[in-house]
Parts: structure tokens; C-alpha cells; sequence
């Protein structure tokens, strides 16, 4: 079993539509939370952090996490077709800084 | 507010040559991330530095691999003997020192893509 687990996708989308995003995590240890984007060629960009169980609202993405369930989501509201991206959930099991591990990625396309 | 930054930005190397990939973290940053990226395969764990100290290298690889954050100047990933299963993009990341209230969050740098010929 994959320490986080991701559906690959594609996972396509009207514009203007909302995206859904599932990550699994195995570690019940795990503290913190994260969803990075990655263009094409590009470095991970950090859109999103979760800490405590509940949703988390910046702009137009909203962060899920239920630990119970082991279980975070990423909702991506009004899609573009800028959004085209891979999205990476990560986490982290220390509440310190420590090492990230990631999901596979999944791969969004926003169409026009 | 410069990010992190990382160079070179591609590399090219024949098999058995050194590779060193620098990496300087944001500034404030005293946290330092290896990450290695392999075509069509998610970002994995190398290694873990603060300024002098390797805290984790649990991810790196047994031979031919090591890193260094040195009290002044930027951070080493050292490649030995370059094999072409090194090829990939190695991504370093920064974050703040312990104790803000965004507590993990890693900033990447653009990258350094490695080809071995």
C-alpha cells in the first residue's frame, strides 16, 4: 500500500465547473497536509495547507482533511483552463519540519 | 523577496562523471530539501539539511550520493560516477525554522534537470 495514494486521472472538466480532488494517506501519524500544483516542465507550487480536521478556504480552493477517515480533498471552484495542471497532495508525519511524501499526482484538465 | 534557487538548470553529463546541483533556500529559510523526480514517477524524499547538520538522509541513495549545507554558501547534491537511472530533475526546497504558524510548508525551487549520455 502507497503511503498516499492518488487517482492519477485525467480527471477533465467543463470551465466553470468545480474539481474534485482525493488523496488517501496510510500513516495515522501523520500531522500536516499539503497540495502543491505542478505545470508541465515546472516546479511544485504550493496552493494549500491543512492542518486540523475541517475545510480550509483560500480563493477559489477549498482544502478538506478528516483524519478519522484518512482523507484529504482539494476543491477547485469556477475551473480555468490555467488550472490545467498536476495537482500533488503531500504530507508530513512530524509536526516539525520534516520530510514531505508525496501522491503520484493528478492529472487536471480544465476545458474550454 | 527572491525564492529559492537552484542551478544549474540542466546539466548534462556522461556516465561516470560528478554532478553537483546547488541549491540556495529563500531567504530566512535555515531548512534545506533534496528531492528527485523521475520521468512519468512522483517527487521522493532524498535528503533533509539544516545549516552544517544532516538531519535525515533517509531517502538517499546508499553510494554515489551525498549533500552538504555548509555554514556559508549554498547546498550540495553530489552525484558520483553519474549511471543513466540518474536522470530525472532534482528539486530542492526550503522552509522557515521551526515554530511559525505554517508549520511544514516546503517552497521549491525551479529545479535542476540532469541528462546522462
Amino acid at each position: 500500500q502507497k503511503e498516499v495514494e492518488q487517482n492519477s486521472g485525467p480527471l477533465s472538466v467543463p470551465e466553470g465547473a468545480i474539481a474534485s480532488l482525493n488523496c488517501t494517506y496510510s500513516d495515522r501519524v501523520s500531522q500536516s497536509f499539503f497540495w502543491y500544483r505542478q505545470y508541465s516542465g515546472k516546479s511544485p507550487e504550493l496552493i494549500m495547507s491543512i492542518y486540523s480536521n475541517g475545510d480550509k478556504e483560500d480563493g477559489r480552493f477549498t482544502a478538506q482533511l478528516n483524519k478519522a477517515s484518512q482523507y484529504v480533498s482539494l476543491l477547485i471552484r469556477d475551473s480555468q483552463p490555467s488550472d490545467s495542471a498536476t495537482y500533488l497532495c503531500a504530507v508530513t508525519r512530524s509536526s516539525n519540519t520534516g520530510k514531505l511524501i508525496f501522491g503520484q499526482g493528478t492529472t487536471l484538465q480544465v476545458k474550454p | 523577496n527572491a525564492g529559492v534557487m537552484q542551478n544549474p538548470r540542466h546539466l548534462v553529463r556522461r556516465r561516470g562523471q560528478e554532478a553537483r546541483l546547488r541549491c540556495s533556500p529563500m531567504k530566512g529559510h535555515s531548512h534545506v530539501y533534496w528531492y528527485r523526480q523521475l520521468p512519468e514517477e512522483g517527487l521522493k524524499f532524498m535528503v533533509y539539511l539544516q545549516k552544517e547538520n544532516i538531519i535525515d538522509e533517509s531517502g538517499m541513495p546508499k553510494e554515489r550520493f551525498s549533500a552538504e549545507f555548509p555554514k556559508e554558501g549554498p547546498s550540495i547534491l553530489r552525484i558520483q560516477q553519474v549511471v543513466r537511472g540518474d536522470s530525472a530533475a532534482y528539486f530542492c526546497a526550503s522552509s522557515p525554522p521551526k515554530g511559525g504558524l505554517k508549520v511544514g510548508e516546503q517552497f521549491f525551487g525551479p529545479g535542476t534537470r540532469l541528462t546522462v549520455l
